[in-house]
């Protein structure tokens, strides 16, 4: 069974530019969750997405946004970069949502310069 | 806001030390009780997830406990060796957060051959 696939896995970008990341979860997970880890900081969560429907919503500004398709596979997009948008941006994909546990891709790693 | 807390924030131990960290959580609209181990340039992995009051897991030379009342959850690993090493994370579920995994800043485990 394929794991939790995000693509791509490093980007480098510059300020004011804009980013879509992507993350194509577990056949049969409906939910997926987006998270970012910046240095010092923990799992910060940023939306959650169960049959293309936003279920929850993290405190994140405007310029983060996502969805999520019929398939299932989910992006974000981070519009007009800023320089602490630099993080590991991980999803997570699950069958159910908070009883099971959720599986996670290896994370893109966004850099802004 | 739902705070997660862990203890210790960092642990060095020698090979075959048994060692516990702690998980603090508020008690209140508690859905579910998460651990994740997550190994350096790997993605974090589930090792429980635990729903009830009195809830107990082992899975090897791990073991979980969970006290939603006062609000805690203890994690065990017996016998400790090198592969151990990793940051575990507890990570809560509330009842009306759905997807939404709040996470504790994690414990970073040394375990020193």
């Amino acid at each position: 069974k394929a794991g939790v696939t995000q693509t791509p896995r490093y980007l480098i970008k510059t300020r004011g530019q804009q980013v879509t990341l992507s993350c194509s979860p577990i056949s049969g997970h409906r939910s997926v969750s987006w998270y970012q880890q910046t240095p010092g900081q923990g799992l910060q969560f940023l939306f959650e997405y169960f049959s293309e429907t936003q279920r929850n919503k993290g405190n994140f500004p405007g310029r983060f946004s996502g969805r999520q398709f019929s398939n299932s596979r989910s992006e974000m997009n981070v519009s007009t970069l800023e320089l602490g948008d630099s993080a590991l941006y991980l999803c997570a994909s699950s069958q159910k949502t908070g009883a099971t546990e959720a599986f996670f891709g290896q994370g893109t790693r966004l850099t802004v310069v | 806001i739902l705070n997660v807390e862990q203890s210790p924030q960092s642990l060095h131990v020698q090979e075959g030390d048994s060692t516990n960290f702690t998980c603090s959580f508020p008690s209140s609209n508690f859905y579910a009780l998460h651990w994740y181990r997550w190994e350096t340039a790997k993605s974090p992995e589930a090792l429980f997830v635990m729903t009830l009051n009195g809830d107990e897991k082992k899975k090897g030379r791990i073991s979980a406990t969970l006290n939603t009342k006062e609000g805690y959850s203890y994690l065990y690993i017996k016998g400790s060796q090198p592969e151990d090493s990793a940051t575990y994370l507890c990570a809560l579920a509330g009842g009306t957060s759905y997807g939404k995994l709040t996470f504790g800043q994690g414990t970073i485990l040394t375990v020193h051959p």
